[in-house]
């Protein structure tokens, strides 16, 4: 599989507290995604960075998350005001703008308490 | 209804039997890929299809855009195989953003 590395694997945060997980995508990708899984269910889609440039998200993470890639080698995902709605896995994955096949790393699990 | 239709939501099989997954698509589709999810939440890469049928070891998959469906066909089934099945799909309009099936939670038994 793709080395797309993703920190750190387990957080865990109060109610009210701020969450910041990162992604490093697979080198040469441009594309970054980020999906939410809650319980082991469909992914959900977050955002979408194209050469560090967010071009699609849904309004829960313009209300609440804070994304940015400033680099290539690091994006990050952050959630201003914790939720116990929240509590779920993170996925990051990332691909070749001309080949869109993707690649997952391995997750952040959130848990908020 | 829902653009991406997985069945069946669950599936127990015996060591050694084979089977199929079926993803159904509300649209015509660009590619899809299919996915295992360990216990842990890892989703690794099984398939990536813009178009026909791949085979990798006791795996196949089949992709009809023009149908709107796919197929993943597990043969000889294996306990490692256990494990949550997800087919995504890519809208012809997006760029490698996926929309994902509900999953198949696959059960193989000695």
């Amino acid at each position: 599989d793709a080395a797309v590395t993703q920190k750190p694997r387990y957080l865990i945060k109060m109610k009210g507290q701020e969450a910041e997980m990162k992604c490093i995508p697979e080198k040469g990708h441009t594309a970054v995604f980020w999906y939410q899984q809650k319980q082991s269910k469909e992914l959900k889609f977050l955002i979408y960075f194209q050469n560090q440039q967010p071009l699609d998200q849904i309004d829960m993470v313009k209300e609440r998350f804070s994304a940015v890639c400033p680099s290539s080698s690091l994006c990050s995902l952050g959630i201003r005001t914790c939720e116990a709605e929240d509590s779920a896995l993170y996925l990051c994955s990332s691909s070749q703008e001309q080949n869109t096949e993707v690649f997952f790393g391995k997750g952040t699990r959130l848990t908020v308490v | 209804g829902m653009p991406v239709e997985q069945n069946p939501p669950a599936l127990s099989l015996y060591e050694g039997a084979d089977s199929g997954l079926r993803c159904n698509f509300s649209t015509t589709m660009k590619s899809v890929q299919w996915f295992q999810q360990n216990h842990r939440g890892r989703l690794i890469t099984l398939f990536y299809l813009a178009q026909g049928t791949k085979e990798n070891g006791r795996l196949k998959s089949t992709f009809n855009s023009k149908e709107r469906y796919s197929t993943l066909h597990i043969k000889d089934a294996q306990l490692e195989d256990s494990g949550t099945y997800f087919c995504a799909a890519e809208f012809y309009t997006n760029t490698g953003k996926l929309t994902f099936g509900d999953g198949t939670v696959l059960t193989v038994k000695p």
